[in-house]
């Protein structure tokens, strides 16, 4: 099945700055590639998410790379704000379910 | 705007006791997830439903879990008996179709199991 790798485990960046996510996918099947937001307590919420017939798709500050050759992407948030702090994953789909990232605990320092 | 409805949301339990969740779906979503999420990972898929159908229960541990969506519209994932593994937060998620194509999927709020 399909394998997602996603780095760093955490991060903290300061306020203003940007929060830059990356996910590596095993599977070239995978055509459609998610990002979610889980605040603690809560369900993942999507932000934004890609498929494999475009490179970048970009979200007032939420942006999203796909590099198909190499089997990996990306989350670009810029001019970060303390309501991003969060748990972020990365999920990747070859067409029959969603296979999760181990998330990304994003701390934004005011 | 539509949301999918879990509940409970927090659940205590004694293990060997029995124990269920309830979902419903974004109207008109076919697709029907359960996951579990231990905490500090990933959600991981327990069973997917397309309508009433299951199509993927390879992860589910059936000697111990089930998992219904009768008319295809909600669903109920039951526990029996509990175990202390089995404390995790449990999502439930919904799509207008099956994941091929990519179709966003949803989740709901989850239900925090804790088992003692």
């Amino acid at each position: 099945g399909e394998n997602v790798e996603q780095h760093p485990s955490t991060l903290s960046v300061q306020e203003g700055d940007s929060a830059v996510i990356k996910c590596t996918y095993s599977d070239s099947a995978s055509n459609y590639f998610p990002w979610y937001k889980q605040e603690l307590g809560k369900g993942p919420q999507l932000i934004i998410d890609i498929r494999s017939n475009v490179g970048e798709k970009k979200d007032q500050r939420i942006a999203v790379t796909l590099n198909k050759t190499a089997k990996h992407f990306s989350l670009h948030i810029t001019e970060t704000q303390p309501e991003d702090s969060a748990v972020y994953f990365c999920a990747a789909s070859p067409g029959n379910q969603f296979y999760f990232g181990t998330g990304t605990s994003l701390t934004v320092i005011p | 705007e539509a949301e999918v409805a879990q509940s409970p949301r927090y659940k205590i339990t004694e293990k060997s006791q029995a124990v269920a969740f309830w979902c419903d779906p974004i109207s008109g979503h076919a697709t029907l997830y359960w996951y579990r999420q231990i905490l500090g990972q990933g959600p991981e898929l327990l069973v997917q439903f397309q309508d009433e159908s299951v199509v993927d229960d390879s992860q589910l541990p059936k000697d111990r879990f089930s998992a219904e969506r009768l008319k295809g519209v909600d669903s109920t994932l039951k526990i029996q008996p509990a175990e202390l593994g089995d404390s995790a937060m449990y999502l439930c998620a919904s799509s207008l179709k099956p994941p091929a194509g990519g179709t966003e999927a949803f989740f709901g709020q989850g239900t925090r199991l804790t088992v003692v």
